[in-house]
């Protein structure tokens, strides 16, 4: 079974528009990356959150940790063609205490935004 | 160009042949991973290095592959005797520290990664 799932698997939304991904696990989660990747390319880190009840925010997007750390959002606000992509979650199910960076990844979410 | 080189972007080759993969990260990286990922899915981990030394191999990492980062520098990924399973994008990524208001946390660059198909 996947230890870390994304909802929804796809996403079209209207530009301008906002939206929500989650990501789930059954296990505590002791850092919780966002990552975006562009089809056929590489993952380009967006944010990380380690303590239960975070969240961080850059430009457009604000990702939250929930308090018993097994369940993380991302939000976009007011969507951009420049914010399609895949988003996909990774984390550390072992409390190293920084991460080793051995992730477990969601399978991602496809956002694309009409404009 | 300071990020995570990989060589070659895309690979085609025939069942049964050997390919090999390069990586190259950023220079004062100490630790090196390789990942997996097929379409649809998340990357998978398959191993890493601490310098020259590959501390951890996944499950995944059949007994085709092999992995060697010679001067703790660059990084080839061989996968020998191919299999149409192999088919995937091959990821490599090194470890740094976050800078604030990040506190104690790393985070994985990754390369823009290795295509290849096996036909």
């Amino acid at each position: 079974s996947q230890e870390l799932e994304q909802s929804p698997q796809s996403l079209i939304v209207q530009e301008g528009k906002n939206l929500t991904i989650n990501c789930t696990s059954s296990k505590t989660l002791y850092g919780l990356y966002w990552y975006k990747q562009k089809y056929g390319e590489g993952l380009i880190f967006l944010m990380m959150l380690q303590k239960g009840g975070e969240e961080k925010s850059h430009e457009k997007i604000t990702a939250k940790l929930d308090e018993k750390k097994q369940q993380s959002s991302l939000h976009i606000t007011a969507s951009q063609p420049s914010h399609a992509g895949i988003y996909l979650c990774g984390a550390d199910l072992m409390n190293y205490g920084g991460s080793q960076g051995n992730l477990i990844f969601g399978k991602g979410t496809k956002l694309s935004v009409k404009p | 160009d300071t990020g995570v080189s990989q060589d070659p972007r895309h690979k085609i080759t025939k069942r049964g042949q050997n390919v090999t993969f390069r990586c190259d990260p950023i220079s004062e990286h100490n630790r090196l991973y390789w990942y997996r990922q097929t379409l649809g899915q998340g990357p998978e981990f398959l191993t890493y290095f601490q310098n020259e030394a590959q501390l951890e191999k996944s499950r995944l990492l059949s007994d085709r592959f092999s992995a060697e980062r010679p001067k703790g520098s660059f990084s080839t990924l061989e996968i020998q005797r191919t299999e149409q399973g192999d088919s995937a994008m091959y990821l490599c990524a090194s470890l740094s520290n976050l800078p604030p208001p990040y506190s104690g946390a790393n985070v994985l660059t990754f390369g823009a990664g290795s295509r290849l198909t096996v036909l």
